[in-house]
Protein backbone atom coordinates (compact mmCIF):
# COMPACT_ATOMS: atom_id res chain seq x y z
CA UNK A 1 0.00 0.00 0.00
CA UNK A 2 1.23 3.05 -1.18
CA UNK A 3 2.01 5.59 1.62
CA UNK A 4 3.09 8.45 0.06
CA UNK A 5 1.19 9.21 -3.20
CA UNK A 6 1.85 11.88 -6.51
CA UNK A 7 -1.48 11.43 -8.55
CA UNK A 8 0.03 13.28 -11.19
CA UNK A 9 2.89 11.58 -13.55
CA UNK A 10 3.66 15.09 -15.73
CA UNK A 11 2.85 18.64 -14.97
CA UNK A 12 3.44 21.64 -18.04
CA UNK A 13 2.97 25.13 -17.54
CA UNK A 14 4.26 28.43 -18.94
CA UNK A 15 7.56 29.94 -18.08
CA UNK A 16 6.72 32.67 -15.67
CA UNK A 17 3.55 31.02 -14.29
CA UNK A 18 2.64 29.37 -11.17
CA UNK A 19 3.69 25.43 -10.78
CA UNK A 20 1.61 23.34 -8.45
CA UNK A 21 3.07 19.39 -7.20
CA UNK A 22 0.93 17.84 -4.86
CA UNK A 23 1.35 14.93 -2.76
CA UNK A 24 -0.82 13.13 -0.40
CA UNK A 25 0.02 10.92 2.25
CA UNK A 26 -1.77 7.68 4.17
CA UNK A 27 0.03 7.56 7.38
CA UNK A 28 -0.65 9.68 10.46
CA UNK A 29 2.81 9.09 11.68
CA UNK A 30 4.62 11.04 9.59
CA UNK A 31 5.77 13.95 11.25
CA UNK A 32 8.55 15.60 8.46
CA UNK A 33 8.06 16.34 4.64
CA UNK A 34 10.55 17.15 2.03
CA UNK A 35 10.53 18.03 -2.15
CA UNK A 36 13.38 16.88 -3.70
CA UNK A 37 14.10 17.45 -7.39
CA UNK A 38 15.57 14.59 -10.23
CA UNK A 39 17.45 15.92 -13.53
CA UNK A 40 18.39 12.75 -15.41
CA UNK A 41 21.01 11.04 -14.81
CA UNK A 42 21.38 12.89 -11.35
CA UNK A 43 20.53 12.22 -7.96
CA UNK A 44 17.60 13.57 -6.61
CA UNK A 45 18.70 17.11 -4.68
CA UNK A 46 16.93 18.56 -1.53
CA UNK A 47 14.66 21.01 -2.35
CA UNK A 48 12.95 22.28 0.72
CA UNK A 49 10.85 20.85 3.70
CA UNK A 50 8.64 21.25 6.49
CA UNK A 51 7.65 19.78 9.73
CA UNK A 52 4.38 18.69 11.11
CA UNK A 53 4.64 21.84 13.53
CA UNK A 54 3.91 24.13 10.84
CA UNK A 55 1.69 24.55 7.68
CA UNK A 56 3.77 26.32 5.04
CA UNK A 57 7.78 26.79 5.07
CA UNK A 58 9.37 29.48 1.94
CA UNK A 59 12.62 29.54 0.48
CA UNK A 60 12.72 31.96 -2.66
CA UNK A 61 10.91 30.82 -5.26
CA UNK A 62 9.74 27.88 -3.69
CA UNK A 63 6.85 27.07 -1.15
CA UNK A 64 5.76 23.90 0.55
CA UNK A 65 1.92 23.82 2.39
CA UNK A 66 1.39 21.16 4.70
CA UNK A 67 -2.79 20.17 5.01
CA UNK A 68 -2.48 17.91 8.21
CA UNK A 69 -6.07 17.38 8.31
CA UNK A 70 -6.10 16.64 4.62
CA UNK A 71 -2.90 14.37 4.90
CA UNK A 72 -2.27 16.99 1.84
CA UNK A 73 1.33 18.79 1.11
CA UNK A 74 1.74 20.80 -2.18
CA UNK A 75 4.78 22.62 -4.05
CA UNK A 76 4.22 26.15 -5.55
CA UNK A 77 7.22 27.56 -8.04
CA UNK A 78 6.65 30.99 -8.23
CA UNK A 79 7.65 32.20 -11.01
CA UNK A 80 8.00 28.96 -13.11
CA UNK A 81 11.31 28.59 -14.86
CA UNK A 82 12.98 26.56 -17.92
CA UNK A 83 15.29 25.31 -15.42
CA UNK A 84 12.97 24.13 -12.69
CA UNK A 85 12.18 21.24 -15.70
CA UNK A 86 12.27 18.01 -13.47
CA UNK A 87 10.96 15.29 -11.74
CA UNK A 88 9.97 16.35 -8.19
CA UNK A 89 9.25 13.82 -5.68
CA UNK A 90 7.34 13.97 -2.07
CA UNK A 91 8.94 12.14 0.66
CA UNK A 92 7.85 11.55 4.64
CA UNK A 93 9.24 11.00 7.33
CA UNK A 94 8.89 9.72 11.24
CA UNK A 95 9.97 10.94 14.52
CA UNK A 96 11.15 14.85 13.06
CA UNK A 97 13.36 12.50 10.24
CA UNK A 98 15.62 11.73 12.91
CA UNK A 99 16.46 8.40 11.70
CA UNK A 100 16.58 9.57 8.04
CA UNK A 101 14.59 6.98 6.10
CA UNK A 102 12.19 8.44 3.93
CA UNK A 103 9.34 7.25 2.16
CA UNK A 104 9.24 8.53 -1.25
CA UNK A 105 6.25 9.18 -3.79
CA UNK A 106 6.57 7.90 -7.59
CA UNK A 107 7.40 11.65 -8.56
CA UNK A 108 5.89 14.57 -10.85
CA UNK A 109 7.33 15.26 -14.13
CA UNK A 110 7.22 19.17 -14.21
CA UNK A 111 7.77 20.79 -17.91
CA UNK A 112 8.23 24.38 -17.81
CA UNK A 113 7.88 25.72 -21.29
CA UNK A 114 9.65 29.20 -22.49
CA UNK B 1 34.28 18.67 -1.56
CA UNK B 2 32.88 15.46 -3.24
CA UNK B 3 30.03 14.81 -1.32
CA UNK B 4 28.52 11.33 -2.15
CA UNK B 5 30.46 9.22 -5.08
CA UNK B 6 29.07 5.58 -6.31
CA UNK B 7 30.94 3.32 -8.53
CA UNK B 8 30.47 2.45 -11.05
CA UNK B 9 28.22 4.62 -12.92
CA UNK B 10 27.09 1.51 -15.40
CA UNK B 11 27.41 -2.13 -15.23
CA UNK B 12 25.62 -4.63 -16.96
CA UNK B 13 25.32 -8.45 -15.30
CA UNK B 14 24.35 -11.84 -16.44
CA UNK B 15 21.70 -13.72 -14.46
CA UNK B 16 23.27 -15.47 -11.41
CA UNK B 17 26.37 -13.28 -11.53
CA UNK B 18 27.41 -11.34 -8.90
CA UNK B 19 29.15 -7.66 -7.95
CA UNK B 20 29.36 -4.78 -4.89
CA UNK B 21 28.16 -1.38 -5.55
CA UNK B 22 30.21 0.83 -3.65
CA UNK B 23 29.37 4.49 -1.51
CA UNK B 24 31.68 6.65 -0.20
CA UNK B 25 30.72 10.22 1.15
CA UNK B 26 33.53 12.98 2.79
CA UNK B 27 30.27 14.95 5.11
CA UNK B 28 31.54 12.19 8.02
CA UNK B 29 27.49 11.44 8.42
CA UNK B 30 26.69 8.76 10.51
CA UNK B 31 23.48 7.46 8.39
CA UNK B 32 24.25 5.85 5.09
CA UNK B 33 21.67 4.44 2.87
CA UNK B 34 20.52 2.48 -0.61
CA UNK B 35 17.51 2.96 -2.60
CA UNK B 36 16.84 1.49 -5.95
CA UNK B 37 14.50 3.21 -8.32
CA UNK B 38 12.26 2.26 -11.20
CA UNK B 39 10.56 3.86 -13.55
CA UNK B 40 6.79 4.77 -12.19
CA UNK B 41 8.40 3.37 -8.77
CA UNK B 42 10.05 5.99 -7.41
CA UNK B 43 12.24 5.41 -4.77
CA UNK B 44 12.38 2.50 -2.02
CA UNK B 45 14.91 1.68 0.38
CA UNK B 46 16.43 -1.35 0.54
CA UNK B 47 19.09 -1.01 3.26
CA UNK B 48 20.81 1.95 5.58
CA UNK B 49 22.88 2.03 8.54
CA UNK B 50 22.68 4.25 11.15
CA UNK B 51 26.53 4.19 11.97
CA UNK B 52 30.04 2.28 11.44
CA UNK B 53 29.51 -1.66 11.90
CA UNK B 54 25.53 -0.90 11.99
CA UNK B 55 22.86 -2.18 8.91
CA UNK B 56 19.30 -2.78 8.93
CA UNK B 57 16.56 -3.65 6.48
CA UNK B 58 14.36 -1.08 4.37
CA UNK B 59 11.22 -1.83 2.26
CA UNK B 60 13.01 -4.04 -0.52
CA UNK B 61 15.71 -6.18 0.75
CA UNK B 62 15.81 -9.29 -0.60
CA UNK B 63 18.52 -10.15 -2.58
CA UNK B 64 20.67 -7.60 -1.35
CA UNK B 65 23.36 -7.62 0.89
CA UNK B 66 25.27 -4.62 2.89
CA UNK B 67 28.27 -3.75 4.82
CA UNK B 68 29.56 -0.63 6.52
CA UNK B 69 32.89 -1.62 7.85
CA UNK B 70 34.40 2.36 7.46
CA UNK B 71 32.05 5.05 8.84
CA UNK B 72 32.17 6.77 4.78
CA UNK B 73 31.64 3.69 2.73
CA UNK B 74 28.50 1.69 2.61
CA UNK B 75 28.84 -1.24 0.07
CA UNK B 76 25.63 -2.79 -1.35
CA UNK B 77 26.04 -6.80 -2.47
CA UNK B 78 24.32 -8.86 -5.20
CA UNK B 79 25.15 -12.20 -4.66
CA UNK B 80 23.42 -13.61 -7.35
CA UNK B 81 21.93 -10.70 -10.01
CA UNK B 82 18.43 -11.28 -11.43
CA UNK B 83 16.81 -9.59 -14.30
CA UNK B 84 14.88 -8.01 -11.27
CA UNK B 85 17.31 -6.21 -9.97
CA UNK B 86 17.58 -4.04 -13.44
CA UNK B 87 17.30 -0.44 -11.97
CA UNK B 88 19.20 2.41 -10.91
CA UNK B 89 20.84 2.15 -7.27
CA UNK B 90 21.61 5.78 -5.21
CA UNK B 91 22.98 5.83 -2.54
CA UNK B 92 22.21 8.45 0.54
CA UNK B 93 23.72 9.85 3.52
CA UNK B 94 22.55 12.08 6.18
CA UNK B 95 22.96 13.32 10.09
CA UNK B 96 19.52 13.54 9.77
CA UNK B 97 17.34 15.33 7.08
CA UNK B 98 17.52 16.00 4.34
CA UNK B 99 19.59 12.89 2.81
CA UNK B 100 22.42 13.53 0.35
CA UNK B 101 22.26 11.33 -2.64
CA UNK B 102 24.96 10.15 -4.96
CA UNK B 103 24.62 10.19 -8.85
CA UNK B 104 24.05 6.92 -8.93
CA UNK B 105 24.93 3.25 -10.47
CA UNK B 106 22.49 1.78 -13.44
CA UNK B 107 22.96 -1.36 -13.42
CA UNK B 108 21.24 -3.88 -15.88
CA UNK B 109 20.70 -7.94 -15.63
CA UNK B 110 20.47 -9.97 -18.83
Amino acid sequence: DQQVKQNSPSLSVQEGRISILNCDYTNSMFDYFLWYKKYPAEGPTFLISISSIKDKNEDGRFTVFLNKSAKHLSLHIVPSQPGDSAVYFCAASYYGGSQGNLIFGKGTKLSVKP
Amino acid sequence: NAGVTQTPKFRVLKTGQSMTLLCAQDMNHEYMYWYRQDPGMGLRLIHYSVGEGTTAKGEVPDGYNVSRLKKQNFLLGLESAAPSQTSVYFCASSDGPPLHFGNGTRLTVT
